[in-house]
């Protein structure tokens, strides 16, 4: 299986913060990864796909790179609304796998 | 609006059964590989099955194979997933979802918990 390490597993940012997070890939599955925003008691949604691509009617805030197995999801200019917990997906190979998770929080 | 209820979630006895079933609307519900996700507070999201527009080609993660079935029928434009043997470790929340890769809709899900 190929295991995805997010990090951080949490972080306290503080409203108008630049974030970053990180999905490291145990093998490269080239750009077949995808970021999820979810909040408490609500489904994921999907925020990137091919590891760039913004979903549509998601802010421009949100920007995610790399390929291989290297990958970021940034948030350029955090806003209260982003508050939530952010997974990575790889759909590289089966089974898929998801991060841990990432908790962003308020400073 | 892509629409994806689940349904048949619950409170079962180690080792029973248990049919989840997902009512799609909104798309053209054949033209689209489904799945289902499920989440649980120790293990975050996990990857349970998919299935192939026409039911052709399905996938299942090893902690369930052998034990779980992801099935669909489209002229009722339905997923299922029908489980058996069930553990403690299958008590999670379970999404159906739309896509076999890296899936753009989810349902709001459906507790399951394994539980004498």
């Amino acid at each position: 299986d190929i295991q995805m390490t997010q990090s951080p597993s949490s972080l306290s940012a503080s409203v108008g913060d630049r974030v970053t997070i990180t999905c490291r890939a145990s093998q490269g599955i080239r750009s077949d990864l995808g970021w999820y925003q979810q909040k408490p008691g609500k489904a994921p949604k999907r925020l990137i796909y091919t590891a760039s691509t913004l979903q549509s009617g998601v802010p421009s805030r949100f920007s995610g790179s790399g390929s291989g197995t290297e990958f970021t999801l940034t948030i350029s200019s955090l806003q209260p609304e982003d508050f939530a917990t952010y997974y990575c997906l790889q759909y590289n190979g089966y089974p898929r796998t998801f991060g841990q998770g990432t908790k962003v929080e308020i400073k | 609006e892509v629409q994806l209820v689940e349904s048949g979630g619950g409170l079962v006895q180690p080792g029973g059964s248990l049919r989840l079933s997902c009512a799609a609307s909104g798309f053209t519900f054949s033209d689209y590989w489904m799945s289902w996700v499920r989440q649980t507070p120790g293990k975050g999201l996990e990857w349970v099955a998919n299935i192939k527009h026409d039911g052709s080609d399905k996938f299942h993660v090893d902690s369930v194979k052998g034990r779980f079935t992801i099935s669909r029928d489209n002229a009722k434009t339905s997923l299922y997933l029908q489980m058996n043997s069930l553990r403690a470790e299958d008590t999670a929340v379970y999404y159906c979802v739309r896509g076999g890769s890296c899936p753009d809709n989810w349902g709001q899900g459906t507790l399951v918990t394994v539980s004498s």
